[in-house]
């Protein structure tokens, strides 16, 4: 089955540690994108990328870090200069060459111990 | 700035009743809107989209309307069934850009 699937479903930060939220997908997408989600707000672009080894910030890209050295993996590392990393953070792809779909993973909520 | 809006966070419909969402965006440069479905804790599913070419696109029960001049676009489910109960997501987007702008989402309950 293709889709995109992302891991772990709960992550536990300490204080002053990076994290890296794993995304992957067997669609064949161009295309890759970072999303957090807040209670009660829509969701927000962290990074995307379109290409291999290229990517670009998005709305709230302070505090975040992303690669892309594969066209399946586009992994998240949330940095411990995020101050308020608590949120359900959700990957995406589509196409990417005018493909306006975006296909969702399940989501990883980070918590702050 | 809130570039695409949801005015209403919660909706409760009767089962077998119609559903309508609405949606109002401020940007022009819009060319392509998108209906997502979001369980908690789970990621949104894509629904269904319309094209601004298009003033309505129909898929099964649901139709999206679009309102150009009003900047305003419309979800209906009908009939509702207790399943569509969830968060209710619009998107935009324009040509040429990759990245989705969403509102903040409706929570739709359908009340058996």
């Amino acid at each position: 089955d293709g889709g995109i699937t992302q891991s772990p479903k709960y992550l536990f930060r300490k204080e002053g540690q990076n994290v890296t939220l794993s995304c992957e997908q067997n669609l064949n997408h161009d295309a890759m994108y970072w999303y957090r989600q807040d209670p009660g707000q829509g969701l927000r672009l962290i990074y995307y990328s379109q290409i291999v080894n290229d990517f670009q910030k998005g709305d709230i890209a302070e505090g975040y870090s992303v690669s892309r050295e594969k066209k399946e993996s586009f992994p998240l590392t949330v940095t411990s200069a995020q101050k308020n990393p608590t949120a359900f953070y959700l990957c995406a792809s589509s196409t990417g060459t005018g493909g306006e779909t975006q296909y969702f993973g399940p989501g990883t909520r980070l918590l702050v111990l | 700035d809130q570039q695409v809006k949801q005015n209403s966070p919660s909706l409760s419909v009767q089962e077998g009743r119609i559903s309508i969402l609405n949606c109002d965006y401020t940007n022009s440069m819009f060319d392509y809107f998108l209906w997502y479905k979001k369980y908690p804790a789970e990621g949104p599913t894509f629904l269904i989209s319309i094209s601004s070419i298009k003033d309505k696109n129909e898929d099964g029960r649901f139709t999206v309307f679009l309102n150009k001049s009003a900047k305003h676009l419309s979800l209906h489910i009908v009939p509702s069934q207790p399943g569509d109960s969830a968060v209710y997501f619009c998107a935009a987007k324009y040509f040429g850009n990759e990245k989705l702008t969403f509102g903040t989402g409706t929570r739709l309950t359908i009340i058996p």
